[in-house]
């Protein structure tokens, strides 16, 4: 049982490069999520689709697209990776994004730009 | 935007007991939740109040007043293991998580 993956683990990357985070979980869930977490900051929602085929901005979107082809992957594109963006990288999901379901997240990735 | 406060840290001694406050001003609520997060790892779920009251989980339990806005985890028998960030997350209107940025509690021998 997988759960939620995602990859890299971690990555070194340029300022101005293009990089895809992915996201593959295998539950079956309808919702997905991609959190940041910054020191002192807490987890802040870039975006979400609460089902396949649908997208929504979270909080902090700017710099970030996504796409959801299909249920189980949801992945996290950076056009051009600014230093801001070093970050923690969580994606997540739930069996229904509009109702009261618990989130699940997988294990991280950890991005530096420099 | 929503406003979930909690505080920075907190250090107990193995055996006793710590409550992690949580005081949250929303657009709507659809529940409130506590993630336990370990050093380099992801959160994990601990519980779930959307109803006003104590709910108990083993040596875990978590309590909410909706109308006063808000929520304390109570962590029991506190074990070393415990040592770690917890973050209360409150569901809005929009059925969107937002989470405080985190409780650190150092459980010391």
């Amino acid at each position: 049982i997988a759960g939620i993956t995602q990859a890299p683990t971690s990555q070194i990357l340029a300022a101005g490069r293009r990089m895809t985070l992915r996201c593959t979980q295998d539950m079956r869930h309808n919702a997905m999520y991609w959190y940041r977490q910054d020191l002192g900051l807490g987890l802040r929602l870039i975006h979400y689709s609460n089902t396949a085929g649908t997208t929504g901005k979270g909080e902090v979107p700017d710099g970030y697209s996504v796409s959801r082809a299909n249920t189980d992957d949801f992945p996290l594109t950076l056009a051009s990776a600014v230093p801001s963006q070093t970050s923690v990288y969580f994606c997540a999901s739930s069996a229904a994004g509009g109702r009261q379901e618990t989130q699940y997240f997988g294990p991280g990735t950890r991005l530096l730009v420099l | 935007g929503q406003n979930i406060d909690q505080p920075t840290e907190m250090t107990a001694t193995e055996g006793a007991i710590v409550q992690i406050n949580c005081t949250y001003q929303t657009s709507g609520f659809n529940g409130l939740f506590w993630y336990q997060q370990h050093a380099g790892e992801a959160p994990t779920f601990l519980s779930y109040n959307v109803l006003d009251g104590l709910e108990e989980k083993g040596r875990f339990s978590s309590f909410l007043s909706r109308s006063k806005g808000y929520s304390y985890l109570l962590l029991k028998e506190l074990q070393m293991k415990d040592s770690a960030s917890y973050l209360c997350a409150v569901r809005d209107g929009d059925y969107k998580l937002s989470f405080g940025a985190g409780t650190t509690v150092t459980v010391r021998a």
